[in-house]
């Protein structure tokens, strides 16, 4: 099974500035079609995941262009440019190279 | 609008079964795979099974192997997860979820696995 390792636990983070979190997979994510599945996720309390980006660096419409996701193999990154107070909620990344698997989140909040 | 809505969940003694319903909407649900993902009350997700578009391909956790059954019926848009020997640890909110890495998810539903 594909083990994905997010850094950090959590991130307080003042409202204008960046923020960044790491996820780490334990295998490339690299398909044999070509494709990487790797997605990033923001749960807000109460709701259920809301998909950010897709494939690694593909932003969903109705996203802001605030948040950017990047890598490939086995090493990806979400950073959000400047942190709105809307931001605030858990991030994971998730696999679906080889079934899924959830980074263990990292929850996000505005100092 | 593209919509997912779960029900079914509810309080079950342990040992016991389940059936959740996900009722999908607004696209054309033969056409994704879906998924059930689950959560712990204040944990992280966890993914359950995964069905393909047409019913043929089936995969779940180890944690649930054997003792749930995921389904669909076109027909009616709807997925479906068969919860057999149901224990406390199975205790969580769960979730359907459309495409290969999902793009929409539903409200989720509660199970409770309690005496």
């Amino acid at each position: 099974d594909i083990v994905m390792t997010q850094t950090p636990l959590s991130l307080s983070v003042t409202p204008g500035q960046p923020a960044s979190i790491s996820c780490k997979s334990s295998q490339s994510l690299l398909h044999s079609d070509g494709k990487t599945y790797l997605n990033w996720y923001l749960q807000k309390p109460g709701q259920p995941p809301q998909l950010l980006i897709y494939e690694v660096s593909n932003r969903v419409s109705g996203v802001p262009d605030r948040f950017s996701g990047s890598g490939s193999g086995t090493d990806f990154t979400l950073k959000i440019s400047r942190v709105e107070a809307e931001d605030v909620g858990v991030y994971y990344c998730m696999q679906s190279t080889q079934l899924l698997t959830f980074g263990g989140g990292t929850k996000v909040e505005i100092k | 609008e593209v919509q997912l809505v779960e029900s079914g969940g509810g309080l079950v003694q342990p040992g016991g079964s389940l059936r959740l319903s996900c009722a999908a909407s607004g696209f054309t649900f033969s056409s994704f795979w879906m998924h059930w993902v689950r959560q712990v009350p204040g944990k992280g997700l966890m993914w359950v099974s995964r069905i393909n578009n047409d019913g043929s391909i089936t995969s779940y956790a180890d944690s649930v192997k054997g003792r749930f059954t995921i389904s669909r019926d076109n027909a009616n848009k709807v997925v479906y997860l068969q919860m057999n020997s149901l224990r406390a640890e199975d205790t969580a909110t769960y979730y359907c979820a459309r495409g290969w890495g999902p793009d929409t998810w539903g409200q989720g539903t509660l199970v409770t696995v309690s005496s």
